[in-house]
């Protein structure tokens, strides 16, 4: 079967420090995979897709960056937290023509 | 460009029947999808509509009017569990299944 796994669930993290979550999917090949962020009591914004190994395409310039180092594994990662980073982020894949399955998600707090 | 638009917060009756609407303006158009997610939660799938009409799928149906850019998700016989957020999206016409998220509709459902 195909499933997406998310972790960390939840992380804490001070102002300056890195940041790297995880997403990987099984059961599926070259999937295309999406990063998003969602700010408390706000939308889903589009952060990062990928439509194959090493290729990233950016939707908004900010403080994080992606990688996808495997076809099933997608990293979103930063050099430096602010505390606007805070929120929760999710990674999906693009599981057939009804749209995306979503990982559990981490939420991130920056103090 | 791309805007989905719904409203903000809706309160219903438990076994009362409640409609949430969407509009859209999009440049091209693939579809329309309406999503629950639970706070804390991630996003679960509920429909897809990509012909005018409506679809009927148990409690929940949903409507779509592609020469209105409207879409609505309705829900009958409510219950407590359907307290959630209902996020209408659409795939962004650039490819590669870019979601597009409105910023949610917050249903609380009471007794």
């Amino acid at each position: 079967s195909q499933t997406i796994h998310q972790w960390p669930a939840t992380l804490v993290q001070p102002v300056g420090s890195p940041l790297s979550l995880e997403c990987t999917v099984e059961g599926t090949s070259n999937p295309n995979l999406y990063w998003y962020r969602q700010a408390a009591g706000r939308g889903l914004q589009l952060l990062f897709y990928s439509v194959g190994i090493g290729q990233i395409s950016s939707e908004v310039p900010q403080n994080l960056s992606a990688s996808r180092p495997q076809d099933r594994q997608f990293i979103l990662s930063s050099k430096k937290l602010l505390l606007s980073d805070s929120g929760f982020y999710l990674c999906a894949w693009d599981s057939s023509n009804y749209g995306y399955t979503f990982g559990s998600g981490t939420r991130l707090t920056v103090v | 460009g791309q805007n989905i638009d719904q409203p903000t917060e809706m309160t219903a009756t438990e076994g009362a029947i409640v409609q949430i609407n969407c509009t859209y303006q999009t440049s091209g158009f693939n579809g329309l999808f309406w999503y629950q997610q639970h706070a804390g939660e991630a996003p679960t799938f509920l429909s897809y509509n990509v012909l005018d009409g409506l679809e009927e799928k148990g409690r929940f149906s949903s409507f779509l009017s592609r020469s209105k850019g409207y879409s609505y998700l309705l829900l009958k016989e409510l219950q407590m569990k359907d307290s959630a957020s209902y996020l209408c999206a659409s795939p962004f016409s650039g490819g590669y299944n870019k979601l597009i998220f409105g910023a949610g509709t917050r249903l609380a459902v009471h007794p």
